[in-house]
């Protein structure tokens, strides 16, 4: 069964930081692009970066770009996203999802973390 | 970026009753979208890919159609069950985007 598995998330001031983590099961990691996806409260889905199976290639959406920085450790089946400098409109649960190449659907999705950027 | 834009916003539906709701994209994407349901506090789940293309453990009372600009996600013979916010999202260029949702009420 696949599995992801958000943590990380919780209150920080504006400038402030946090490195969320998404723990995968079930499939093989290295086999798959890996996305973060947010949604604000009571809004709707925003993409926010992607990353290639090796690392090798990293997209993201224009409003987090120099802020926040996507990774991966195949080794630990784990994703990352370091998020720098947040700024309010970052408040959002952010979810990892699955995704086998970038242009592709979004098959499985983690149960999201919330951060909230907030002094 | 490519925007796609969801009708309608809102809709309020009987069981049995069949629903469709519309995504139109700001220029064409051929067949690179697709549907997902996401029931409150739970995380989306996908419905239907590449536009018309079925995902194993749907109903099958959920159907798309469409290409280029204009797409529609059927759903057949509604269940109290399918009460959710129902988002499109295409695939075909980066920025990936979703369309701003179509939140469905159960009467």
């Amino acid at each position: 069964e696949v599995q992801l598995v958000e943590s990380g998330g919780g209150l920080v001031q504006p400038g402030g930081s946090l490195r969320l983590s998404c723990a995968a099961s079930g499939f093989t990691f290295s086999s798959y692009w890996m996305s973060w996806v947010r949604q604000a409260p009571g809004k709707g889905l925003e993409w926010v970066a992607n990353i290639k199976q090796d690392g090798s290639e990293k997209y993201y959406v224009d409003s987090v770009k120099g802020r926040f920085t996507i990774s991966r450790d195949n080794a630990k089946n784990s994703l990352y996203l370091q998020m720098n400098s947040l700024r309010a409109e970052d408040t959002a649960v952010y979810y990892c999802a699955r995704v086998l190449l970038w242009f592709r659907e979004f098959d499985y999705w983690g149960q999201g973390t919330l951060v909230t950027v907030s002094s | 970026e490519i925007v796609l834009t969801q009708s309608p916003d809102f809709q309020s539906v009987t069981p049995k009753e069949k629903v469709t709701i519309t995504c139109r994209a700001s220029q064409s994407i051929g067949s690179s979208l697709h549907w997902y349901q996401q029931k409150p506090d739970q995380s989306p789940k996908l419905l239907i890919k590449y536009a018309s293309q079925s995902i194993s453990g749907v109903p099958s009372r959920f159907s798309g159609s469409g290409s280029g600009t204009d797409f529609t996600l059927t759903i057949n013979s509604l269940e109290a069950e399918d009460a959710a916010t129902y988002y499109c999202h295409q695939s075909s260029s980066l920025p990936v985007t979703f369309g701003q949702g179509t939140k469905l009420e159960i009467k």
